[in-house]
């Protein structure tokens, strides 16, 4: 079956360093892909979409890739601020047709000052 | 403007009882979703409707039950609740059906004592 995959482990990092998190799936090409943030207690919010035939995608200090071989995306955030911190979530839609949106548990990301 | 907006935000209820969730969106969207968010962060799709039309019904119990008077509105109606309802419910809408981007409402926690 189709799985999408993030680091359940908490990412802590100092401020002004570079956070990458990391979106992995299987058994599925997906069309593309989304990330969004969500804070605690706030619905997610959506920062970008990625799809098969881009590699990258930027939006400000946001840079996402995508690697169809590797069945992988990357979430980047340079310049990384204490504002940045909340877990940040992985979708794809769902094979077959469906396009059924799929989610990641998210991976939370900590930022120190 | 809030473009997705839920309420209740908080809901707490005994088992057995029926209870409603609203949702409305200003964004003009034609597609609306209902979530649920569980204790261990999983965002799984419940309902997606188009117009007013039901497209995606994930295997949710008969218990709940989507309705959509018009496309700025889905409503969610919960019946005979059970301890293994309480999670926070989350609307959504997008532009595209099935597919874009997505906006989130802020949530409504649900707990069943």
């Amino acid at each position: 079956s189709q799985k999408i995959e993030q680091n359940s482990e908490a990412l802590n990092i100092q401020e002004g360093k570079t956070a990458t998190l990391t979106c992995n799936y299987t058994n599925y090409s997906p069309a593309y892909l989304q990330w969004y943030r969500q804070d605690p207690g706030r619905g997610p919010v959506f920062l970008l979409l990625i799809r098969e035939n881009e590699k990258e995608k930027r939006k400000e200090r946001l840079k996402v890739t995508f690697d169809t071989t590797l069945k992988q995306s990357l979430f980047h955030i340079t310049a990384s601020q204490p504002a940045d911190s909340a877990t940040y979530l992985c979708a794809h839609p769902a094979s077959g047709g469906s396009y059924i949106p799929t989610f990641g548990r998210g991976t939370s990301l900590i930022v120190h000052p | 403007d809030t473009a997705v907006s839920q309420t209740p935000k908080y809901l707490v209820t005994q088992m057995g009882n029926d209870k409603s969730i609203k949702c409305e969106q200003n964004l003009g969207h034609d597609t609306m979703y209902w979530y649920k968010q569980d204790s261990k962060k999983f965002l799984k799709i419940m309902f997606s409707y188009n117009n007013k039309e039901l497209i995606i019904n994930e295997t949710v119990p008969n218990r709940f039950s989507p309705k959509s008077p018009d496309k700025a509105h889905l409503n969610l109606h919960i019946n005979s609740l059970e301890l293994g309802d309480s999670a926070v419910y989350f609307c959504a809408s997008s532009q595209e059906h099935l597919g874009g981007e997505q906006y989130f409402g802020p949530g409504t926690r649900l707990t069943v004592t």
